[in-house]
C-alpha cells in the first residue's frame, strides 16, 4: 500500500519560515517525481513546485519563486519545501503527491499552513 | 497563471449524466494532451479519475469519461452514483515546466 504523509505544517506570522515534510512509503521513491500543490480555503488547488528523481532539475510557480526550496532526500524516501518569507496569501493546505507520466497518482491528506499576525 | 474554468457547480439524480467543463487557453488545454481530472471528497487525499484527457486509470470505473476540443477540456460521469458527490478539479500542462488547476466544480447528486 501507498503511503504518503505530510508534517510541518502551523501556525506562523508573517515572514516566518516553515519547512514541510513528506514521507512516502511503498513506491520506489528514487524514481519518483514529487510535486506540491496547496489549496487555500474556497479556493480550487494550485501547483508549487516540482523536483525530478535526483533533485537536479526544481520548478517552482511564480508566486513563490525565490521564497520555497524543494529537495529531497532518497535514503530517507522523504521530500521537503522549506518556505522563508511567508506571506498571508500562502495559507493553505499542502499536499505532496507523485508523478505518474502526466497525472498525480498519490495523494497525502496534507498539511495545515496558516500565515497570520 | 490564471486557474482554469470550470462552473463552481453541477448536479443530478442518480443514473443520470452529468459533465463538467474545464476552459484553458492555447497555452495550456487547448495545446497539449496533458489533462487531467481529480475527484475530492473533503478531508480525503484526491484521486486521479481521467489522465492524458481521456485515458482512464485503473480501478475507476467506466462511468468516468474525458474529451477535448479546442481550449475546453470535459468530464462526463455516466450513471451519477451517491459516492460520485465531491470537488472535480481539472489540472493542464501548461508549457515550461509550469502546470495548473481548474477552479473546482461541486458535484451534488440529488
Amino acid at each position: 500500500e501507498v503511503q504518503v504523509v505530510e508534517s510541518g505544517g502551523g501556525l506562523v506570522q508573517p515572514g516566518g519560515s516553515l519547512r514541510l515534510s513528506c514521507v512516502v512509503s511503498g513506491i520506489p521513491f528514487s524514481e519518483i517525481r514529487f510535486y506540491w500543490v496547496r489549496q487555500a480555503p474556497g479556493k480550487g488547488p494550485v501547483w508549487v513546485s516540482h523536483i525530478n528523481k535526483d533533485g537536479t532539475d526544481r520548478q517552482y510557480a511564480e508566486s513563490v519563486k525565490g521564497r520555497f526550496t524543494i529537495s529531497r532526500d532518497n535514503a530517507k524516501n522523504t521530500v521537503y519545501l522549506q518556505m522563508n518569507s511567508l506571506r498571508v496569501e500562502d495559507t493553505a493546505v499542502y499536499y505532496c503527491t507523485t508523478d505518474g507520466g502526466w497525472k498525480l497518482d498519490y495523494w497525502g491528506q496534507g498539511t495545515l499552513v496558516s500565515v497570520s499576525s | 497563471q490564471s486557474a482554469l474554468t470550470q462552473p463552481p457547480s453541477a448536479s443530478g439524480s442518480p443514473g443520470q449524466s452529468i459533465t463538467i467543463s474545464c476552459t484553458g487557453t492555447s497555452s495550456d488545454v487547448g495545446g497539449y494532451n496533458y489533462v487531467s481530472w481529480y475527484q475530492h471528497h473533503p478531508g480525503k487525499a484526491p484521486k486521479v479519475v481521467i489522465y492524458e484527457v481521456t485515458k482512464r486509470p485503473s480501478g475507476v470505473p467506466d462511468r468516468f469519461s474525458g474529451s477535448k476540443s479546442g481550449n475546453t477540456a470535459s468530464l462526463t460521469v455516466s450513471g451519477l452514483q451517491v459516492e460520485d458527490e465531491a470537488d472535480y478539479y481539472c489540472y493542464s500542462f501548461a508549457g515550461s515546466a509550469t502546470y495548473v488547476f481548474g477552479s473546482g466544480t461541486t458535484v451534488t447528486v440529488l
